[in-house]
């Protein structure tokens, strides 16, 4: 069974820009959570979508926003980037409920 | 959810086994422990989840004493392919939210 995959895996944008990033959950999974991470935070959570509803969303700023399609693809997008946005965009998925988290490769991303 | 203490870093050497432990005073009766793995510029990975007592698979052990105020992460025979950042996280199995702390570095040397 494919694994979580996140497109792309780096990106380099600079301040002002906006950025969307993908993240295709494992197959039968229906539960897409992001996570930022960076050295001087650690892992963050960002926000949770269960069947295309965001169902939790972390201490993080309206330029952070997300989606699920049908299919259980999710978006995230960040809008006017700040140099703090620089990290590692990390999503997991599970199939919800009690399943354990499945975490991608990630996206890292560079603000200049 | 319950807030989790382990140690910074811990350093080993090849075939050795590491025990990581992982205190939870205030762990809820609901709540799983369960550990994942994170290699740099990685994602994190799962490596085990517990309620009680002892579990194990092909990669760790996981024991947790009966007050469960505390867990610990058993690698056997580690290699230098080990050297990761180990988080231990406790929450509600179906607490999608996980709440990392800042993880335990295990270096193992040749």
């Amino acid at each position: 069974k494919a694994g979580v995959t996140q497109t792309p895996r780096y990106l380099i944008k600079t301040r002002g820009q906006q950025v969307t990033l993908s993240c295709s959950p494992i197959s039968g999974h229906r539960s897409v959570s992001w996570y930022q991470q960076t050295p001087g935070q650690g892992l963050q959570f960002l926000f949770e979508y269960f069947s295309e509803t965001q169902r939790n969303k972390g201490n993080f700023p309206g330029r952070f926003s997300g989606r699920q399609f049908s299919n259980s693809r999710s978006e995230m997008n960040v809008s006017t980037l700040e140099l703090g946005d620089s990290a590692l965009y990390l999503c997991a998925s599970s199939r919800g409920g009690t399943d354990t988290q499945y975490f991608g490769p990630g996206t890292r991303l560079t603000v200049l | 959810l319950a807030k989790t203490t382990q140690p910074i870093s811990m350093d080993s050497y090849e075939g050795q086994e590491v025990n990581i432990t992982c205190s939870h005073n205030n762990i809820a009766t609901n709540d799983y422990i369960t550990w994942y793995q994170q290699f740099p510029s990685q994602g994190p990975r799962f490596i085990i989840q517990g309620y009680k007592t002892k579990v194990t698979n092909e990669v760790a052990s996981l024991f947790i004493p009966a007050d469960r105020k505390s867990s610990t992460l058993s690698l056997p025979r580690v290699s230098l392919s080990d050297t990761a950042v180990y988080y231990c996280l406790v929450g509600a199995a179906n607490d999608y939210k996980l709440s990392f702390g800042a993880g335990t570095t295990v270096t193992v040397r040749a």
